[in-house]
């Protein structure tokens, strides 16, 4: 059973642009959450995503951020018109049913914006 | 909101020796997770804690949560170079909500 998936695992983008970010959670596991640690600082919550339904995006920033998790395919976090504070590393975890606090983390994808 | 505060932030040891992070929480804890994390690199789930007084190993590293639910500490005996990383302390908020602390930088020197 592979792991909680994201790709890419390094991304390199410039004031402007947008990034895409992307998550495949663990197989059988419909819950996904995304993370964004910065430099320095410590890891801190952004969305919580079920199949077609953001549950919790409490801790996302109010413009340019968006995730969504469709029926089918990978999870989706993606920053628009990005700026040099959104260079951080962005962890994706996932659970399965019935225990949404039993989280398994992704590798991550470090996000530099130039 | 619940806050965790770990101890300390930063860890220089020998090799060999042993050794103990603190993890310690604003409100009673309802599940306690410890991560290693290598710069750079994703978060290893080591160990999730639930009961007061619970106690859990894996291989040299020993993690507990006090009777009160409120501080939890993880030991490393005869610590090693590979132990070296980032330690992190999560607790659950609410369902599929959690928070982490900031994290003990550990190095082991050889």
């Amino acid at each position: 059973n592979a792991g909680v998936m994201q790709n890419p695992r390094h991304l390199v983008r410039r004031r402007g642009q947008e990034a895409r970010l992307r998550c495949s959670p663990m197989k059988g596991h419909s819950h996904v959450y995304w993370y964004r640690q910065l430099p320095e600082e410590g890891l801190k919550f952004m969305v919580y995503l079920q199949k077609e339904n953001i549950i919790d995006e409490s801790g996302m920033p109010k413009e340019r951020f968006s995730a969504e998790f469709p029926k089918e395919g990978p999870s989706i976090l993606r920053i628009q018109q990005v700026v040099r504070g959104d260079s951080a590393a962005y962890f994706c975890a996932s659970s399965p049913p019935g225990l949404r606090d039993t989280q398994y983390f992704g590798p991550g994808t470090r996000l530099t914006v130039l | 909101s619940q806050e965790l505060e770990q101890s300390p932030q930063s860890l220089i040891v020998q090799e060999g020796k042993n050794l103990t992070i603190n993890c310690t929480s604003s409100k009673t804890l309802y599940g306690l997770y410890w991560y290693k994390q290598k710069y750079g690199e994703g978060l290893i789930f080591l160990m999730m804690l639930q009961k007061g007084g619970e106690e859990k190993s894996h291989e040299k590293i020993t993690a507990k949560l006090d009777e009160k639910k409120q501080q939890s500490s993880l030991h490393i005996t005869a610590s090693q170079p590979s132990h070296a990383g980032i330690y992190l302390c999560g607790a659950a908020i609410n369902a599929g909500k959690s928070t982490f602390g900031d994290g003990t930088t550990l190095t082991v020197k050889p």
